[in-house]
């Protein structure tokens, strides 16, 4: 059983705060790692599909990192908006197919 | 943007009905995915297919379950004889092609089993 772990579970934030979570998967027959944005009620958003060792992908204020060989892939958000609100969820590809296996997701919550 | 639709939204089912989820992908993928969250847990796979056959299940994806895709846009799935610890979220997605392609989410059903 592939085990995804994510930290903290939830996170209270201030608007312009800076915060980051950490997304941990198993370092054997890795393929990819991708990263979700979820709002409630709504499609889970692609953000990221990371691949290297060493990846780092930026979009907007988002960004993130890969280390494949100690299995973390960090997500930050640099000066938070409240529309940053939202679940953001990892997940872990093998090299044997094609599902994705998730963590439990971190709940982003920014205050005005 | 295009995007992937699931319907319906919500639906309420008697124990031991047979009910069929709905799902129009996106119109130029390949590959079909269904996943599932139960409340409080993580989202958790279920089957993909691909070129009208299942390519890989879980566990959970027993005989109770099946896939279709009955014609150029729909695929379905159908839970032949629902269960208690059957509800939950059941998302759709679709990919153009495998491995570090995006795959696209829709919105989601909501599985209520009474």
């Amino acid at each position: 059983i592939l085990n995804v772990e994510q930290s903290p579970q939830s996170l209270h934030v201030q608007e312009g705060d800076s915060t980051n979570f950490t997304c941990s998967f198993p370092s054997s027959n890795f393929y990819a790692l991708h990263w979700y944005r979820w709002e409630t009620a709504k499609s889970p958003e692609a953000l990221f599909v990371m691949t290297l060792n060493g990846d780092e992908k930026k979009k907007g204020q988002i960004s993130a990192t890969l280390n494949t060989k100690e299995g973390y892939s960090y997500l930050y958000i640099k000066g938070s908006q409240p529309e940053d609100s939202a679940t953001y969820l990892c997940a872990f590809m093998s090299n044997a197919g094609n599902m994705l296996t998730f963590g439990g997701g971190t709940r982003l919550m920014v205050k005005p | 943007e295009p995007e992937v639709t699931q319907t319906p939204s919500h639906q309420v089912t008697q124990m031991g009905q047979e009910v069929i989820l709905r799902c129009v992908p996106i119109s130029n993928h390949l590959y079909f995915y269904w996943y599932r969250q139960i409340l409080g847990q993580k989202v958790e796979f279920l089957v993909s297919f691909y070129n009208n056959e299942i390519s890989e299940k879980s566990e959970i994806f027993d005989d109770q379950f099946s896939v279709e895709r009955p014609d150029g846009s729909n695929f379905t799935l159908k839970i032949r004889s629902t269960k208690l610890e059957d509800s939950a979220m059941y998302f759709c997605a679709s990919s153009l092609l495998r491995g570090e392609n995006i795959q696209y989410f829709g919105a989601g059903t909501r599985l209520s089993v009474l």
